[in-house]
This record gives C-alpha cells, sequence and structure tokens, in this order.
C-alpha cells in the first residue's frame, strides 16, 4: 500500500531552524517533492530529491534517504511567512506523473 | 508567466445539486491534474490528463464525477449530485511533462462547501 507520514504540526521561534521529517512506503519510487500551503492558497514547488542527499536551495534544505524511505525539509532562519503547511510528496514508479502527498505539517512560527 | 487559473473560488450548493470547476493551465503545460484536498489532509489525485486524453482516473468516484479536457487546454470538473461528503477544496495543476523531475504548479483552487 501507499503510505507517506510527516507529523502534524509543529512550533519553533523566529530565526530558529525546523526539521520536518517524512516517511514513506510507495509501490517504487521516482521522486520526492517538498510542497509549501499557505491557509487558503495553492501548494507551492520547494524542493526535488531523486537522489540519495541533500539539496539546498536559500534557506531551505531537503534530504534523501532511499532505503530507508525517508526524507526531510530544513528550514533555516525562521521567518513569520514561513508559517505554513509543509507538504511530502512522492511520486511511485507506477505513476503517470501523479504524487501521492502526505497529509502536511502546520509549521508555527511565533515571534 | 501566467499561473495556473481556476474559478469559482468558493462554491455553496445544497446536497444532490450539481455544480462544476474550470481551469486553465499553464500556457503549453501537456500534463493536467485535479485534485480534493479535505481540510487536514494532503491532496488527492482525482483524474490525470495527459494533452486531451484521460492516463488516470483510478480514484475518481465515476458515478458522480466527470471531468474532460476537450482540446488539450482547458478543462472542466463535474460533481452531480453533489454528496455532502464533497466539501473540499478542488485544485488544478498542470506540468510540462509528466518527467519524473516535473513539478506540478497549482492553482488557488475552488472551495466547495455542500449544505
Amino acid at each position: 500500500g501507499q503510505n507517506i507520514d510527516q507529523p502534524t504540526e509543529m512550533t519553533a521561534t523566529e530565526g530558529a531552524i525546523v526539521q520536518i521529517n517524512c516517511t514513506y512506503q510507495t509501490s517504487g519510487f521516482n521522486g520526492l517533492f517538498w510542497y509549501q500551503q499557505h491557509a487558503g492558497e495553492a501548494p507551492t514547488f520547494l524542493s526535488y530529491n531523486v537522489l540519495d542527499g541533500l539539496e539546498e536551495k536559500g534557506r531551505f534544505s531537503s534530504f534523501l534517504s532511499r532505503s530507508k524511505g525517508y526524507s526531510y525539509l530544513l528550514l533555516k532562519e525562521l521567518q513569520m511567512k514561513d508559517s505554513a503547511s509543509y507538504l511530502c510528496a512522492v511520486r511511485p514508479t507506477d505513476s503517470w506523473g501523479k504524487l501521492q502527498f502526505g497529509a502536511g505539517t502546520q509549521v508555527v512560527v511565533t515571534p | 508567466e501566467a499561473g495556473v487559473a481556476q474559478s469559482p473560488r468558493y462554491k455553496i450548493i445544497e446536497k444532490r445539486q450539481s455544480v462544476a470547476f474550470w481551469c486553465n493551465p499553464i500556457s503549453g503545460h501537456a500534463t493536467l491534474y485535479w485534485y480534493q484536498q479535505i481540510l487536514g489532509q494532503g491532496p488527492k489525485l482525482l483524474i490525470q490528463f495527459q494533452n486531451n486524453g484521460v492516463v488516470d482516473d483510478s480514484q475518481l468516484p465515476k458515478d458522480r464525477f466527470s471531468a474532460e479536457r476537450l482540446k488539450g487546454v482547458d478543462s472542466t470538473l463535474k460533481i452531480q449530485p453533489a454528496k455532502l461528503e464533497d466539501s473540499a477544496v478542488y485544485l488544478c495543476a498542470s506540468s510540462l511533462g509528466r518527467g519524473h523531475n516535473q513539478p506540478q504548479h497549482f492553482g488557488d483552487g475552488t472551495r466547495l462547501s455542500i449544505l
């Protein structure tokens, strides 16, 4: 079956670092995406991993371990505008490009 | 570039009524997706088009939901008749192709409330 798990909510202080973990069990693997979704808005693409290792993009980094079925999104130097839901999504190999999404992690940044 | 456009933004109907949503993808994007996002959950794929052909509709409740993309550009999703459990945000997304590294770009969605 398909299963993607991530914590429901995390709280952190402005300027701090937060790490959002995602574990997955899917029918094959063809890439993992992270999206950010502010309340009432569209999910926006943050990062993509298909090989093991760390991908860095400014304040955001994403890590993947395929053998462990594990990824994390690291948010550094947190800003108030980073308060949002962060969605982990996996592209299975038996898909035509579709994504299987986790339920999302609500990150709350406090002053 | 212009993003994915969806309308309406909000819709309130009574159960057993019908409703339709419209999506205009990013220009040149061959692949179009419709997702259902229930409050507190991640988006769930309903149907995927490659140009004007359906490539995945395995999770579409076909007794009440239908979708089309006649000219390979705009798409409409219809629900008839609606049930209370259909209350959700309906997101449209598009991508250049279905290549493994192609990100999907989402519209703001239509928030549907069933009374």
